[in-house]
């Protein structure tokens, strides 16, 4: 089956950091790639589509300048949290779709766990 | 806008007995759905999906769920649960009209007593 990874599947940083995620499709290419957000007991929050080639478009509340999205080649996009804060601690997943199929099935990473300090 | 609601937040439950998750969703035109399953741990792995045809799905590990149009509804069904289905199963939706972007209903979360 397809498969996505992320890097690093967790990482500390102090306050005003900058931190970035990976998320690959390590057998299928992705067009399309997908960031979401997801608090401890809670649901998956969709923060933003990452379009190969193109500006990522961000979700209603997302703060763009914040959650900076590169989706650079048809196998990665990162994520980067800019000048992180305590509240920005969460876990980060990511999913894609194969640009192939024409099906709407979203392949998800392992996620990456940030804690702020 | 489509959303997506799971009745029950927390189920407990014994090895062997039946299950059934609930899943509504709000959208009056075609969408497509889907069981994700997050065991302890692990990353959201896919249970089954419905687009179209027989309303019945079968899925991996002996889930199935049921479309029903007029109910809006889309549950999930596994008829003897394992200690193993301890998880936290979400219910989701895409439509053409969101861009085919997934939208999450909050969860479940099963326990499954052994």
């Amino acid at each position: 089956g397809a498969v996505v990874s992320q890097h690093p599947s967790w990482v500390i940083c102090k306050s005003g950091t900058s931190v970035k995620i990976e998320c690959r499709s390590l057998d299928f290419q992705a067009t399309t790639m997908f960031w979401y957000r997801q608090f401890p007991k809670q649901s998956l929050m969709l923060m933003a589509t990452s379009n190969e080639g193109s500006k990522a478009t961000y979700e209603q509340g997302v703060e763009k300048d914040k959650f900076l999205i590169n989706h650079a080649s048809l196998t990665l996009s990162t994520l980067t949290v800019t000048s992180a804060h305590p509240e920005d601690s969460s876990f980060y997943i990511c999913s894609a779709r194969d640009s192939l199929v024409t099906d709407n099935e979203q392949f998800f990473g392992p996620g990456t766990r940030l804690t702020v300090l | 806008a489509q959303s997506v609601s799971q009745h029950n937040h927390h189920v407990i439950l014994s090895e062997a007995a039946s299950l059934e998750l609930g899943c509504n969703y709000s959208y009056g035109g075609t969408v497509n759905l889907f069981w994700y399953v997050q065991y302890p741990g692990q990353h959201l792995q896919l249970l089954l999906k419905y687009f179209s045809g027989d309303p019945l799905v079968k899925g991996i590990k002996g889930f199935e769920a049921e479309f029903i149009k007029s109910k809006f509804s889309f549950n999930l069904r596994k008829p003897s649960v394992q200690w193993s289905d301890t998880a936290e199963y979400f219910c989701a939706v895409t439509t053409k009209a969101a861009g085919n972007k997934l939208t999450f209903g909050g969860g479940t979360r099963v326990l499954v007593k052994p």
